[in-house]
């Protein structure tokens, strides 16, 4: 089975950019991972932020988009707000099991 | 409104078995595949299970192969897992969920201990 990466930790400024990754131990993500990434604040449950590598839910805010880059999965974030600050899960849809990333802690500071 | 919640949830001990539900209300729910996902305290997400809309498919994660299953009552609108001996490891808080569409449930609490 897989192993989903992503980084543990990232901190980007008010209104800043911040990039989010998520790669394969099995190769390059590609559209045909279907790569999925999920928002989920302390004591929620999660909320799908995007499916199918870029499409977005009718929820999430514009300023997030996803695309794949250099081999991986990437979450963009452009002009974060305090409201950023969460935790950010990818998902890859792998030949058979569905495998989560271990998740970013994004701070907004 | 699309509402997913789950029930069942509650401390076992290990070996002991326990079912979970979720009943789907605002969404055709036999048009979806459901998914459960599980989330250790503390940790990240694990995915457990999908079903396919009428049940004829299901896959799981390799750690609860052969212990969990889960099923659905279309006619009920309502997703189930089974879960047999249950391990420490499996205590967390189980979502069900149409991950595609951001439909998810708040959550039950499986505790397995002694």
């Amino acid at each position: 089975q897989a192993v989903v990466t992503q980084e543990p930790s990232l901190t980007v400024s008010p209104g800043g950019t911040v990039t989010l990754t998520c790669g394969s131990s099995t190769g390059a993500v590609t559209s045909g991972h279907y790569p999925y990434w999920f928002q989920q604040k302390p004591g929620q449950a999660p909320r799908t932020l995007i499916y199918d590598t870029s499409n977005k839910n009718s929820w999430t805010p514009a300023r997030f988009s996803g695309s794949l880059l250099g081999g991986k999965a990437a979450l963009t974030l452009s002009g974060a707000q305090p409201e950023d600050e969460a935790e950010y899960y990818c998902l890859l849809l792998c030949s058979g099991p569905w495998v989560f990333g271990g998740g970013t802690k994004l701070t907004v500071l | 409104e699309v509402q997913l919640v789950e029930s069942g949830g509650g401390l076992v001990q290990p070996g002991e078995s326990l079912r979970l539900s979720c009943a789907a209300s605002g969404f055709t729910f036999s048009s979806y595949w459901m998914t459960w996902v599980r989330q250790a305290p503390g940790k990240g997400l694990e995915w457990v299970a999908n079903i396919k809309q009428d049940g004829s498919e299901k896959y799981y994660v390799d750690s609860v192969k052969g212990r969990f299953t889960t099923s659905r009552d279309n006619a009920k609108k309502s997703l189930y897992l089974q879960m047999n001996s249950l391990r420490a490891e499996d205590t967390a808080v189980y979502y069900c969920a149409v991950v595609r569409e951001d439909y998810w449930g708040q959550g039950t609490l499986v505790t397995v201990s002694s």
